[in-house]
C-alpha cells in the first residue's frame, strides 16, 4: 500500500461529458503529480502541484484542469470528453518537489469513454 | 527535450536466469534516474534510484548504475523469480533554468515474464 488513495477506481462515461478524479496523497507529502497512461502514448506527465501551487505543467490538454486544496488532496477535472481520453490516470505524491524525490503512486483511475 | 529509451520487450525468462533491461536517456542537465515496477492492476512502485553519476541503486536483488558517459541506467538481477513478472519502467527527472522539477519522464516500459 503506497498510502496514495485515488477515487473512483473505474469510471465509465460518454463523449462530451465531464468527470472529476480525486487523489489523497500520502500523509506528509506536499507534492502531487498527475500522469496519464495509455497504450499509444505510454506514461505522460500532466501536471504537478506543490503545497497548493501549480509547480509544473506537461502535456495537459486545455479541456483538463487540476487543483490542490488546502488539505493537500487534489482533483483532476476532465471536460468535453473524447474517445481518445480513455486511459488510466495516476496520481503520485512526494514529500518535496525536487528532481531526486521518489514518487509514490496510487492504483489509478481507469476512465472509459463510450 | 528529455527522453528515455528502453529495450523493446516483452522479455521472457526462466526462473533463476540473469536479467538485463537496457535503458538510455537524453537530458540537458544532470537528471536523477529511477526504475519503477508495475504489477498487474496496481500503480507504479519505486524499485531503485540514483541521483548522480556512478551511483548504484539497489533493491530486492535488482541493481542499476548511473553511467553518465554512456547516458545509461541498465537494470540487472542475477536470478529472477516468477514473482518478478511485471512491467518495468525507466524514468528520469531533472530541472531547468535553475529550478529542480520532480516530474518524471518515462520510457515505454518492458514487460517481463518469468516461467517456473
Amino acid at each position: 500500500d503506497s498510502g496514495v488513495t485515488q477515487t473512483p477506481k473505474h469510471l465509465i462515461t460518454a463523449t462530451g461529458q465531464r468527470v472529476t478524479l480525486r487523489c489523497s496523497p500520502r500523509s506528509g507529502d506536499l507534492s502531487v503529480y498527475w500522469y496519464q497512461q495509455s497504450l499509444d502514448q505510454g506514461l505522460q506527465f500532466l501536471i504537478q502541484y506543490y503545497n497548493g501551487e501549480e509547480r509544473a505543467k506537461g502535456n495537459i490538454l486545455e479541456r483538463f484542469s487540476a487543483q490542490q486544496f488546502p488539505d493537500l488532496h487534489s482533483e483532476l477535472n476532465l471536460s468535453s470528453l473524447e474517445l481518445g481520453d480513455s486511459a488510466l490516470y495516476f496520481c503520485a505524491s512526494s514529500v518535496g518537489a525536487g528532481k531526486g524525490e521518489p514518487q509514490h503512486f496510487g492504483d489509478g483511475t481507469r476512465l472509459s469513454i463510450l | 527535450g528529455d527522453s528515455v529509451t528502453q529495450m523493446e520487450g516483452p522479455v521472457t525468462l526462466s526462473e533463476e536466469a540473469f536479467l538485463t533491461i537496457n535503458c538510455t536517456y537524453t537530458a540537458t542537465g544532470y537528471p536523477s534516474l529511477f526504475w519503477y515496477v508495475q504489477y498487474p492492476g496496481e500503480g507504479l512502485q519505486l524499485l531503485l534510484k540514483a541521483t548522480k553519476a556512478d551511483d548504484k541503486g539497489s533493491n530486492k536483488g535488482f541493481e542499476a548504475t548511473y553511467r553518465k558517459e554512456t547516458t545509461s541506467f541498465h537494470l540487472e538481477k542475477g536470478s529472477v523469480q516468477v514473482s518478478d513478472s511485471a512491467v518495468y519502467f525507466c524514468a528520469l527527472s531533472e530541472g531547468a533554468g535553475g529550478t529542480s522539477y520532480g516530474k518524471l519522464t518515462f520510457g515505454q516500459g518492458t514487460i517481463l515474464t518469468v516461467h517456473p
